[in-house]
């Protein structure tokens, strides 16, 4: 097994440019998730999708933020316009609907730098 | 609001000695936690859960103790070693499968 994939792996842009962020999750797995890490937050959940329908997107920062879940094996989160404040480290997670006590499996996550 | 909280944003213990790292959380409907570890470049990598019906759950050299009443818990490496040297997440989901909570992270260096 892969394990769950994101790319690009880093992301250097400019303000105001748009950015997207793609995570292909394990296969099998019906639930996921994006998350940030900032040195401030820790791990912020953004939004989870079970079985490809987005159920809480609570966690977005704004309105310059989406994710999409066209189907089972992948995922986008898109950021238009990208500010400087977005830089992070962003991950994507996956997990099966019996999670049991072993959590997630995580991606390798995608560091995107704002200039 | 953080729900699950790690005060203590660093750590750094001397190789062969106990490293413990705290967490606290603030919602008493968690039934369980999970510890994480990420090292730099990677994503976090799930270590050792404890369901709150337990008090310790015990993995080789890592250690998860739970107390309920106050509502904390804590990750004991004992031996530490310098490959344990990482980031340390707690974190906590109120129902299975769902969104978990996660700690700022504990950053722990085991000095050879």
């Amino acid at each position: 097994d892969a394990g769950v994939i994101q790319s690009p792996r880093h992301e250097v842009t400019e303000m105001g440019q748009e950015v997207t962020l793609r995570c292909k999750p394990i296969s099998g797995h019906n639930s996921l998730f994006w998350y940030r890490q900032t040195m401030m937050r820790g791990l912020e959940l953004l939004i989870y999708f079970n079985n490809n329908v987005p159920i809480d997107d609570s966690g977005m920062p704004e309105d310059r933020f989406s994710a999409k879940m066209p189907n089972a094996s992948f995922s986008t989160l898109k950021i238009q316009p990208s500010e400087p404040r977005d830089s992070a480290v962003y991950f994507c997670a996956s997990s099966s609907g019996l999670t049991g006590l072993g959590g997630y499996t995580f991606g390798s996550g995608t560091r995107l730098t704002v200039v | 609001d953080q729900q699950v909280k790690q005060n203590s944003p660093s750590l750094s213990v001397q190789e062969g000695r106990i490293s413990i790292l705290n967490c606290d959380y603030t919602n008493s409907m968690f039934d369980y936690f999970l510890w994480y570890k990420k090292y730099p470049a990677e994503g976090p990598t799930f270590l050792i859960s404890i369901s709150s019906i337990k008090d310790k759950n015990e993995d080789g050299r890592f250690t998860v103790f739970l107390n309920k009443s106050a509502k904390h818990l804590s990750l004991h490496i004992v031996p530490s070693q310098p490959g344990d040297s990482a980031v340390y997440f707690c974190a906590a989901p109120l129902f299975t499968g769902n969104q978990f909570y996660f700690g700022t992270g504990t950053s722990l260096t085991v000095i050879p």
